[in-house]
């Protein structure tokens, strides 16, 4: 079966420092990946997604990046953190053809102070 | 673009009552449809989905139907547990494989 990781679960960190959030899946191959942003009692915001290794698609300029080294491993980094980063951020994997569900992590929750 | 809608919260109920949230979709093409659950502090998780017209999904006691000549994806449940609650997600999926998601409605089920 498939599961989806994500670390850490909570971050504290301060204004101007770096972001790394890491997300890998396992039990799959080739699939898609997705970066989304939810703010306190808000709906989804996709960020990035990507349908392959070194692929990304930004939907929203801002100073977040996405970077897919391998497979089944999807990154989310900042060089400097700004107050309106704090959220819930979420990674997701569907299969790579067709309309498909998609699955979820367990969610980092980031504070930024 | 693309988007689904759905009823604001939030929605508070006795144990036992009917549930439905509402949900309607724009769409230029055909979209499959999803509800999904989110409990506090989680990621979400898919409650049901439908990838055509007329098609009804449905599990754990949770129905959707796509209806197409309404553009709706009304979720119900008749008869709903404190367990229930948690805020539920609609949401709509295009040929590219992009979700878009409403902006949640808060259930709260009350013994």
């Amino acid at each position: 079966s498939q599961t989806i990781h994500q670390w850490p679960a909570t971050l504290v960190q301060p204004v101007g420092s770096p972001l790394s959030l890491e997300c890998t899946v396992e039990g799959t191959s080739n699939p898609n990946l997705y970066w989304y942003r939810q703010a306190a009692g808000r709906g989804l915001q996709l960020l990035f997604y990507s349908v392959g290794i070194g692929q990304i698609s930004s939907e929203v300029p801002q100073n977040l990046s996405a970077s897919r080294p391998q497979d089944r491993q999807f990154i989310l980094s900042s060089k400097k953190l700004l107050l309106s980063d704090s959220g819930f951020y979420l990674c997701a994997w569907s299969r790579g053809r067709g309309i498909n569900e998609q699955f979820f992590g367990p969610g980092t929750r980031l504070t930024v102070l | 673009g693309d988007s689904v809608t759905q009823m604001e919260g939030p929605v508070t109920l006795s144990e036992e009552a009917f549930l439905t949230i509402n949900c309607t979709y724009t769409a230029t093409g055909y979209p499959s449809l999803f509800w999904y659950v989110q409990y506090p502090g989680e990621g979400l998780q898919l409650l049901l989905k439908a990838t055509k017209a007329d098609d009804k999904g449905s599990n754990k006691g949770f129905e959707a139907t796509y209806r197409k000549e309404t553009t709706s994806f009304h979720l119900e449940k008749g008869s709903v547990q404190v367990s229930d609650s948690a805020v539920y997600f609609c949401a709509g999926g295009d040929n590219f494989n992009k979700f878009y998601f409403g902006s949640g409605t808060k259930l709260n089920v009350k013994p």
